[in-house]
């Protein structure tokens, strides 16, 4: 089955600097990949998607990139604040339809003012 | 909208007894899933549903039973509670009109004594 590797574990950066997130899958078939923003005591909410047929997306500071050959995706923050400070989580979906997510471990960024 | 609730938020319970976590979406969404949450684990999906009447199993499902009878309630029922059931669970809803987006509650954290 699918297998999603997140890097790193936690992340410090100071207020407008770049963060990045990295996540790997195993499943070739994988067609679908969100990030998901947990802050405490929260549901996961969703940030961003991209699906295999696109190699970049944007929406204002929030990036993600994907790269099918080498099986990886990741997330890009620009210009981060302290209210980006969350539990960040990438998954990954092979399936049409209803999509059994297969998540990875989290990534813990803290934004320092 | 509420969106997705989930009753209760808390609950402790003792080896062996049973429960049902609660769960209900009022956006009229035809998939809905469980998810538990543990420590360095991700999330992984427990069970879920295309539609009332329909379920089927997800990624760890032994020791849970679901039941949709309405579109809008998908309880998750543990019939004898064992320490390894300790979790934070989550319910989400999804359709297919937003890309199967998952719309997660705010989670109920379970403890077994």
């Amino acid at each position: 089955g699918e297998n999603v590797e997140q890097h790193p574990s936690t992340l410090s950066v100071q207020e407008g600097d770049s963060a990045v997130i990295k996540c790997t899958y195993s499943d070739s078939a994988s067609n679908y990949f969100p990030w998901y923003k947990q802050e405490l005591g929260k549901g996961p909410q969703l940030i961003i998607d991209i699906r295999s047929n696109v190699g970049e997306k944007k929406d204002q500071r929030i990036a993600v990139t994907l790269n099918k050959t080498a099986k990886h995706f990741s997330l890009h923050i620009t210009e981060t604040q302290p209210e980006d400070s969350a539990v960040y989580f990438c998954a990954a979906s092979s399936h049409t339809g209803f999509q059994k997510l297969v998540f990875g471990t989290g990534t813990r960024l803290l934004v320092s003012p | 909208n509420a969106g997705v609730t989930q009753t209760p938020k808390f609950q402790v319970l003792k080896t062996g007894q049973s429960m049902t976590l609660q769960c209900a979406q009022d956006m009229n969404h035809e998939y809905m899933s469980w998810y538990r949450q543990d420590p360095g684990m991700g999330l992984r999906l427990i069970h879920y549903s295309v539609g009332a009447g329909i379920t089927d199993q997800g990624e760890v499902p032994n020791g849970y039973n679901v039941s949709r009878s309405t579109t809008e309630d998908f309880p998750l029922r543990l019939l004898s509670a064992a320490p390894s059931q300790t979790s934070v669970y989550f319910c989400a809803s999804s359709y297919k009109d937003r890309g199967y987006e998952q719309y997660f509650g705010p989670g109920t954290r379970l403890t077994v004594t």
